[in-house]
């Protein structure tokens, strides 16, 4: 079993719709968490991170954590074309030195 | 200015040959990293330093060496290529190890034929 699991899609979805992606893990020392966009032949860019449970928001986005389920989601609202990316969860353990990714959804927001 | 850059950009090289790829990053952080992305664009940790110092070294065939002559600089030489070792391959640094967020650079895409 992967430490963390990701759907790596394709996603594709009509502009100015809602995304939600979602990523599961399965060791409870996992702490930290980030979300990383990453577009075509670029490496991946910090979009969200969180070291608690619940919500946090930045703009359109909003990245959500339930450690009791060892479950995260990153929403997207009113998408754009822009948005169009691979989608890359990243978790690091509270005393390590490594975040362990997972596989990345393939986004494609169409106008 | 870019903050983590890498180069080549692009390298293509035949079998059996060796070839380095150097990164510099110019955000004062203490932690580099060599990141392999493969043709499914799962990511996976290879090697990290911290302050010229080696911290991780994941289950990678020793014909890959890194090497840091400083905190700044963080190269990744090969040695004897495989068509396997075809990947796109990152340079990522940190403020300090643990869990600070990485900064990457846009990364090397090697093709060994």
């Amino acid at each position: 079993q992967k430490e963390v699991e990701q759907d790596p899609g394709p996603l594709s979805v009509p502009e100015g719709a809602i995304v939600s992606l979602n990523c599961t893990y399965s060791n409870s020392a996992f702490q930290y968490f980030m979300w990383y966009r990453q577009y075509s032949r670029k490496g991946p860019e910090l979009l969200m991170y969180t070291y608690s449970s619940g919500n946090k928001e930045d703009g359109r986005f909003t990245a959500q954590v339930d450690k009791s389920s060892k479950y995260i989601s990153l929403f997207i609202r009113d998408s754009q074309p822009s948005d169009s990316a691979t989608y890359l969860c990243a978790i690091g353990e509270t005393s390590g030195s490594r975040l362990t990714f997972g596989e990345g959804t393939q986004l494609t927001v169409n106008p | 200015d870019t903050a983590v850059s890498q180069t080549p950009k692009y390298l293509v090289t035949q079998m059996g040959n060796d070839k380095s790829i150097k990164c510099e990053q110019n955000l004062g952080h203490d932690t580099m990293y060599w990141y392999k992305q493969d043709s499914k664009k799962f990511l996976k940790i290879m090697f990290s330093y911290n302050n010229k110092e080696l911290i991780i070294n994941e289950t990678v065939p020793n014909r890959f060496s890194p090497k840091s002559p400083d905190k700044a600089h963080l190269n990744l030489h090969i040695n004897s290529l495989e068509l396997g070792d075809s990947a796109v391959y990152f340079c990522a640094s940190s403020p300090t190890g643990g869990n600070s967020p990485l900064h990457f650079g846009n990364g090397t895409r090697l093709t060994v034929t």
